[in-house]
């Protein structure tokens, strides 16, 4: 049994420039987590899906950040007109079901120029 | 949303017992206070969970005082490998995000 993943595990980019992460969580959990976190902090929740529908936004998810998780399996977090204070670690997590444990990813350490 | 509040750091020697406290004084009483700790530039790594009684696994121990209102998380042989930042939350909302706190930052020294 594979953990989560996330691709690619860095990323360097130019302000202005668009972003895309991918996350795969654990096979057949059907709910999945997006967290940013920056240095020195704790991650902080971003938004989650049940399956293909998103449930729940935070306020950071400016309108320059998109969600999506087509088929309810990978999920990608795409980021537009990136901006320097978007660095950060952006992290994914996923689980069976409500209030069942939350298994992280490495993370994706995005770094904006 | 229930609060923690934890230690900033910590320090514990190898071989010895790392108790790492925790504060939720607000918490409801059908939230679990959850365990997480992170290495370094890697992602959260779960260790344990409980809602009232106290819990044990391969990793640690959770002791949950009567009143729910604080707990310590028990790692009863500390390896220079448990060097990390710990985070106690209290998994809050029908979403079951995590809120995490700032974490204690616990040192592991030979």
């Amino acid at each position: 049994d594979t953990g989560v993943s996330q691709d690619p595990r860095h990323k360097i980019t130019k302000r202005g420039q668009n972003v895309t992460f991918r996350c795969d969580p654990i096979s057949e959990h059907n709910r999945l987590y997006w967290y940013r976190q920056t240095l020195g902090q704790g991650p902080e929740f971003l938004t989650y899906f049940q399956n293909e529908a998103q449930l729940e936004k935070s306020r950071l998810l400016s309108d320059r950040f998109s969600a999506e998780r087509p088929k309810g399996s990978f999920s990608t977090l795409e980021i537009q007109r990136t901006e320097q204070g978007d660095s950060a670690m952006y992290l994914c997590a996923s689980s069976w079901g409500l209030g069942e444990t939350q298994y992280f990813g490495p993370g994706t350490r995005l770094l904006v120029l | 949303d229930a609060k923690t509040t934890q230690p900033t750091s910590m320090d514990c020697a190898e071989g010895r017992a790392a108790n790492l406290p925790c504060n939720h004084s607000t918490i409801s009483g059908n939230e679990y206070v959850y365990w997480y700790r992170q290495i370094h530039s890697q992602g959260p790594q779960y260790i344990i969970h409980g809602l009232k009684n106290n819990e044990t696994n391969e990793m640690a121990s959770l002791i949950i005082t009567e009143d729910r209102k604080s707990s310590t998380l028990i790692l009863p042989h500390a390896t220079l490998r448990d060097t990390a930042v710990y985070y106690c939350i209290v998994r809050a909302g029908p979403g079951g995000k995590l809120i995490f706190g700032q974490g204690t930052e616990l040192s592991v020294k030979p």
